[in-house]
């Protein structure tokens, strides 16, 4: 019973490509983030979604692209990807409540490696 | 903006020992704070989630404790076990809004 499922869970490319990683949560979460881990394994969110509307964008490059087409999804589309790109990319999701939240759940990481 | 700081970066204790792992933020008014384990190339697990209204939370050995006037909070672990090592992770948001990590602190229990 997966809760905060991401595929691929690796994925190595070559520099210009484009590639996608997909998000699925099964816990009926109306919001949904991507977070990048870099190689000093600091955290740091890149997008947020509520109800699958944009609601955070930080200060990301626009070859970022997220895509939600439901609440229970939410992908992750890179443009050109670069050297500086590879990462470790976390989807999380939580339960929107106001102000009061639930826990974020995360998903196991897709490490993605730009040759 | 927020900031999360954790000391130490690492630390290395035989089995069975008591320890306490702090984490400090920069802006006190918060909602939640969350401590996560993060063990090597997985994900990431809650482990305690605080309200900014509560002052600790327990879960079995572990208990975690909030000072929103100070910004700090503790994260204890009692009776260690190599089980345990593994990165531990603060962070803390404003409601429903992507939380703020700290850098963790790496553990290392030894047998």
């Amino acid at each position: 019973d997966t809760a905060v499922s991401q595929t691929p869970k690796y994925l190595v490319t070559q520099m210009g490509n484009d590639k996608s990683i997909k998000c699925e949560q099964n816990l009926g979460h109306d919001t949904m983030y991507w977070y990048k881990q870099d190689s000093k394994k600091f955290l740091k969110i890149m997008f947020s979604y509520n109800n699958k509307e944009l609601i955070i964008n930080e200060t990301v490059p626009n070859r970022f692209s997220p895509k939600s087409p439901d609440k229970a999804h939410l992908n992750l589309h890179i443009n050109s990807l670069e050297l500086g790109d590879s990462a470790v990319y976390f989807c999380a999701s939580s339960k929107a409540s106001g102000r009061t939240q639930e826990t974020q759940y995360f998903g196991p990481g897709t490490r993605l490696l730009v040759l | 903006k927020q900031e999360v700081t954790q000391i130490p970066a690492a630390l290395s204790v035989p089995e069975g020992e008591n320890l306490v792992l702090n984490c400090s933020f920069t802006d006190s008014a918060i909602y939640n704070l969350q401590w996560f384990r993060q063990d090597p190339g997985k994900g990431l697990t809650s482990l305690l989630l605080i309200q900014s209204s509560q002052r600790e939370q327990t879960s079995g050995r572990l208990n975690a404790s909030l000072d929103k006037s100070s910004g700090r909070s503790t994260l204890y672990i009692a009776a260690s076990q190599p089980g345990d090592s593994a990165t531990y992770l603060c962070a803390v948001n404003r409601g429903n809004t992507p939380l703020v990590f700290g850098k963790g602190t790496r553990l290392s229990v030894i047998a």
